[in-house]
């Protein structure tokens, strides 16, 4: 089955840049879309059709994807983005939705 | 104000079976693909199902294939999944998300309804 790679864990410092990749094989084909989860809640939707930001969330977050590898990427980080991010696409078919592992983002 | 609001979450024993639900409001429900999205204890999302808008189109995970069956019900701004031959391994948060057309992800989220199984 497809998967979606992700690093586990990424930490930062407050004000600087954070990136996060997420790999997969059918990513030249399939959009990416990038997700925030805090505890207990929800997660929330903060990059679709790889680099589009949905009205609400913050201009600090961006999304590109090249190849097989799609990055999110979070400037001057704050404390109060500390979560979990989840990059979500499709199988080669378009039938199918994956997540990635998920990567914890610390900031330090 | 778009909300997803699930049900249906408790526990169960191993083999047994469960029906979510979860009611939409604060949108056109008619209008929009729905998903199931589960998340065990300490783990990751994982997809499980979506239905079409129409209900006519359902695909799902292969991890659960025959064992879940996603539906709907328009005139009740509902959807459902209805799980059996529960495991252990089933247990999770599920969630429910909208997707309001093509390349938009998943714009909208329940906050989840816990499923345990358990003996």
């Amino acid at each position: 089955s497809y998967e979606l790679t992700q690093p586990p864990s990424v930490s930062v410092s407050p004000g600087q840049t954070a990136r996060i990749t997420c790999s997969g094989d059918a990513l030249p084909k399939q959009y990416s879309y990038w997700y925030q989860q805090k505890p207990g809640q929800a997660p929330v939707l903060l990059i679709y059709k790889d680099n589009e930001r949905p009205s609400g969330t913050s201009e600090r977050f961006s999304g590109s994807s090249s190849g097989t590898t799609a990055t999110l990427t979070i400037s001057v980080v704050r404390a109060e983005d500390e979560a979990d991010y989840y990059c979500q696409s499709q199988d080669n078919s378009g039938l199918v939705w994956v997540f990635g592992g998920g990567t914890r983002l610390t900031v330090l | 104000q778009v909300q997803l609001v699930e049900s249906g979450g408790g526990v169960v024993q191993p083999g047994g079976s469960l029906r979510l639900s979860c009611v939409a409001s604060g949108l056109t429900f008619g209008s929009y693909a729905m998903h199931w999205v589960r998340q065990a204890p300490g783990k990751g999302l994982e997809w499980l199902a979506d239905i079409s808008h129409d209900g006519r189109k359902k695909y799902y995970a292969e991890s659960v294939r025959g064992r879940i069956t996603i539906s709907r019900d328009n005139s009740k701004n509902s959807m459902y999944l209805q799980m059996d031959s529960l495991r252990s391994e089933d247990t999770a948060v599920y969630f429910c998300a909208s997707r309001s057309g093509s390349y938009v992800g998943f714009d909208y989220w329940g906050q989840g309804t816990l499923v345990t199984v358990s003996s």
